[in-house]
């Protein structure tokens, strides 16, 4: 089945800083990558996505990088907030199902 | 549109009791799918339901089952509740296409 490996698991940085989590699927029949975040006692947010056709997105500071040779994809934020604080999960999904398999998750701290 | 709602938000369970969690998608969307975090475990797939019918399942034990009905509203189902059952359990809400959209959760804590 589908693998997700997620690192680093915790990250801390300066704020303006830049910071950057990267994942690796199994699967090369992965087709959609979401990024969520989590902050503590609520919901994971979905923040951006990217789908198996496209290597690369942006919105605003934030942007996803997807490598579908080695089979890895990557979150990249720039100028960092303290509020960017939180947990980051990135998810893929294979083709034919709906169920996302998540990565073990990033504790990102912006020191201010 | 109103987000995903999830009900109740927290319970306190004993050992070999049963519970039933509720969740109402985002009106409109027709698929929800259940998750289970754990510190330990992360977030693990349990099912998906799509206009009434479970075409995904994870791989948990037979005590967790689930249901969709016409309106799209899902519930979840744990039976003979053990001890490592406690955990933040999420129900996530999709159009017909790929993006899941999250509920806040139900707390279940197991003693």
């Amino acid at each position: 089945g589908e693998n997700v490996e997620q690192h680093p698991s915790t990250l801390s940085v300066q704020e303006g800083d830049s910071a950057v989590i990267k994942c690796t699927y199994s699967d090369s029949a992965s087709n959609y990558f979401p990024w969520y975040k989590q902050e503590l006692g609520k919901r994971p947010q979905l923040i951006i996505d990217i789908r198996s056709n496209v290597g690369e997105k942006k919105d605003q500071r934030i942007a996803v990088t997807l490598n579908k040779t080695a089979k890895h994809f990557s979150l990249h934020i720039t100028e960092t907030q303290p509020e960017d604080s939180a947990v980051y999960f990135c998810a893929a999904r294979y083709t034919g199902r709906r169920a996302l398999t998540f990565g073990s998750g990033t504790r990102l701290q912006v020191q201010p | 549109k109103a987000g995903v709602t999830q009900t109740p938000r927290y319970l306190i369970k004993t050992r070999g009791q049963q519970v039933t969690l509720s969740c109402s998608p985002i009106s409109g969307h027709r698929s929800v799918s259940w998750y289970q975090q754990t510190p330990g475990q992360g977030l693990q797939f349990l099912f998906e339901y799509f206009s009434e019918t479970q075409r995904n399942k994870g791989n948990f034990p037979g005590r967790f089952s689930g249901r969709q009905f016409s309106n799209s509203r899902s519930e979840m189902n744990v039976s003979t509740l053990e001890l490592g059952d406690s955990a933040l359990y999420l129900c996530a809400s999709s159009p017909e296409g790929l993006e899941q959209y999250f509920g806040p959760g139900t707390r279940l804590t197991v003693t």
